[in-house]
């Protein structure tokens, strides 16, 4: 089953704690993605990447680092989580990255800093 | 930022009923897409217009889309409790590699 998975689902962490929030697809594409859902805020990108080894910040990206060393991972890592970086976020990706492609979701992951 | 901005943020109707949602956009497109979130969960893509549509169909869907106004709208007709969901609209800015979504639509069905 085509499907992007993201693991963990739920996270609670405390101020400082480095984490990782892994991101896979099983469907060859090349364009991954990972956005922020916020209240009021919709979603608003963090970070992409067009291809292995290449990535770009996106609306949001401060206080976050990502990697693409295999075309299906794409790792969201936050060094020194802070409060304000509770949120929901998603991983997506898509064939190529333009704007006719599908993007297709992660389930998301849910993360509390305390 | 050429984020969206979905129209009306809340909408609840009974079942059967059609429902709008609008989305406006503040720069020129390649294409709009319209996507679906269930409460919590990864979004859904519904429809996909290109700029040089005016309008699309598909299923219950309806889609259509005002370049000159910078706006689109999404009509579900003969609404169903399952359509209780989120919905947002996502445009690409010509020349760019990702999409920028809007901040959504809560859309309400009542059994």
């Amino acid at each position: 089953e085509a499907q992007v998975t993201q693991n963990p689902r739920y996270l609670i962490t405390v101020t400082g704690k480095k984490l990782t929030v892994t991101c896979s697809q099983n469907m060859n594409h090349e364009y991954m993605s990972w956005y922020r859902q916020d209240p009021g805020l919709g979603l608003r990108q963090i970070y992409y990447s067009m291809n292995v080894e290449v990535t770009d910040k996106g609306d949001v990206p401060e206080g976050y680092k990502v990697s693409r060393k295999e075309k299906r991972n794409f790792p969201l890592i936050l060094e020194s989580p802070s409060p304000n970086q509770t949120s929901l976020y998603f991983c997506a990706s898509s064939s190529l990255g333009r704007g006719e492609e599908t993007q297709y979701f992660g389930p998301g992951t849910r993360l509390l800093v305390l | 930022s050429q984020q969206g901005e979905e129209d009306p943020q809340a909408l609840s109707i009974q079942e059967g009923e059609n429902a709008t949602m609008n989305c406006s956009y503040k720069t020129s497109i390649n294409n709009l897409q319209w996507y679906r979130q269930n409460s919590g969960r990864g979004l859904v893509h519904l429809i996909l217009i290109r700029s040089n549509e005016r309008e699309k169909h598909s299923g219950r869907l309806r889609v259509t889309l005002d370049t000159s106004k910078k706006s689109s709208s999404l009509l579900i007709t003969a609404s169903r409790a399952a359509d209780t969901a989120s919905y947002f609209c996502a445009t690409d800015a010509s020349g760019a590699n990702n999409l920028f979504f809007g901040t959504g639509t809560r859309l309400t069905v009542i059994p």
